[in-house]
């Protein structure tokens, strides 16, 4: 089944302590994404990644980083939390020649 | 001004109406125009492509009007399963993760 996955799933941690949001896709897609969305904000970019190596800000990076080691996968991670970033975070990732974006299932993030 | 704009909403409509909304976009140079739809919590998922033809998918029918910059959605004989969110989404580059911008969304709700 074409997916695209997200771990963990739910997360409550504290400010400054260094978590990262696995994402992985079965899809072979060279484009993923990160997004937050927030009440009142919608979703906004946060990183986005054309190919493996290759990553590039979106509109909002400020606090996190991600890599591209692999096709498949594009963690998230924030090295130093903040109670700014409690939001509800997708991976999405898109072929380049097909807009669709496919999305995880979402990580809801609560940092205290 | 916004990059793209929807109404927010929410849209009360009884089971079996026609209702429609719209969303304006402020690059003309956009090219790929979509909907998608968004469940409480869950991820977004692709509702249709907007063609410069328009385009219809059941009772899901979508336009494109370039001169004034604005893309519709009417869905007919609503269902009660058709209450969720609707957000309009606009790729101004050459494609893929970097050029797409979301709206905030619409919010709908079918009543019995």
């Amino acid at each position: 089944e074409a997916q695209v996955t997200q771990n963990p799933r739910y997360l409550i941690t504290v400010t400054g302590k260094k978590l990262t949001v696995t994402c992985s896709q079965n899809m072979n897609h060279e484009y993923m994404s990160w997004y937050r969305q927030d009440p009142g904000l919608g979703l906004r970019q946060i990183y986005y990644s054309m190919n493996v190596e290759v990553t590039d800000k979106g509109d909002v990076p400020e606090g996190y980083k991600v890599s591209r080691k692999e096709k498949r996968n594009f963690p998230l991670i924030l090295e130093s939390p903040s109670p700014n970033q409690t939001s509800l975070y997708f991976c999405a990732s898109s072929s380049p020649t097909h807009y669709e974006q496919y999305f995880g299932p979402g990580t809801r993030l609560t940092v205290t | 001004r916004k990059e793209v704009e929807q109404d927010p909403g929410p849209f009360n409509v009884p089971e079996g109406a026609t209702v429609a909304f719209n969303c304006t976009y402020s690059n003309s140079a956009s090219q790929s125009f979509f909907w998608y739809r968004q469940d409480c919590r869950k991820e977004p998922k692709l509702l249709m492509s907007v063609y410069s033809s328009g385009n219809e998918d059941g009772r899901f029918t979508a336009q494109l009007n370039r001169a004034s910059q604005y893309i519709s959605l009417l869905i007919r004989d609503s269902k009660l399963s058709d209450s969720a969110t609707y957000l309009c989404v606009v790729n101004t580059a050459g494609g893929g993760a970097d050029g797409l911008t979301f709206g905030k969304g619409t919010h709908l709700i079918i009543q019995p």
